[in-house]
């Protein structure tokens, strides 16, 4: 079965700092991966998304994220921290695993704090 | 436009009250879901639409009732609820079911009174 485990439910960064939001799966084949941003009240939006190709993914607002078949892992990174990139963030997990269902396997989250 | 759209934004309802709610793209998206958050925590799934079928329930309980009237559309009938079932309710679409990301509407924050 596939799972997703997102290292640090709380992060904290200066701005103006790195952001570096872990993210490793478990499965018998390679995944599907997305990263997404949830602000407080709000529903989720997608940053980016891994299915095939280029490993390195470019996502919106400035973040990218590095699909690693060896260490099983879909990091998210951001050069430089904004305040308004405070927010929840959940990485998630669908494809071969799960078939032709779109079940998305989500991580448990990690909550992104931006000091001034 | 990668919208979608849910209605009410907020809900409060008596364990005993029957209310519904609606989410709608016009993405010319072929799957439909519906999701379950409480604070804190990932969503959860409960159903998937696929071409307007039903394709998965996650073991939701009965006093939850999808409906797919046509592929733009997508509602939950609740009935009976519990103070437990207070979360918000996110809806999305996506393409297809495989390797598809899906789009999430905003959500309707509901609770059981």
């Amino acid at each position: 079965a596939q799972s997703v485990t997102q290292l640090g439910s709380h992060v904290s960064v200066s701005e103006g700092a790195l952001v570096l939001l872990r993210c490793n799966y478990s499965s018998s084949v390679p995944p599907y991966l997305f990263w997404y941003v949830q602000y407080p009240n709000q529903g989720l939006q997608l940053l980016l998304k891994y299915t095939t190709g280029a490993t390195l993914v470019k996502g919106i607002n400035g973040f990218e994220a590095e699909f690693k078949k060896s260490e099983t892992s879909f990091h998210l990174t951001k050069p430089s921290a904004h305040m308004s990139d405070a927010a929840e963030y959940f990485c998630a997990v669908s494809g071969p695993g799960s078939s032709n269902t779109g079940k998305l396997i989500f991580g448990q989250g990690t909550t992104l704090q931006v000091k001034p | 436009d990668t919208e979608v759209t849910q209605t009410p934004k907020h809900l409060v309802m008596g364990m005993t009250n029957k209310k519904s709610l609606k989410c709608e793209q016009h993405m010319g998206h072929r799957a439909m879901y519906w999701y379950k958050q409480k604070a804190k925590k990932p969503p959860e799934l409960m159903f998937v639409y696929s071409y307007e079928k039903l394709s998965i329930n996650e073991s939701v309980p009965s006093r939850f009732s999808p409906e797919c009237p046509n592929s733009s559309l997508l509602n939950l009938h609740l009935h009976a609820l519990q103070p437990e079932d207070s979360a918000l309710y996110l809806c999305a679409s996506s393409q297809g079911l495989r390797a598809y990301e899906q789009y999430f509407g905003p959500g309707t924050r509901l609770t059981v009174t």
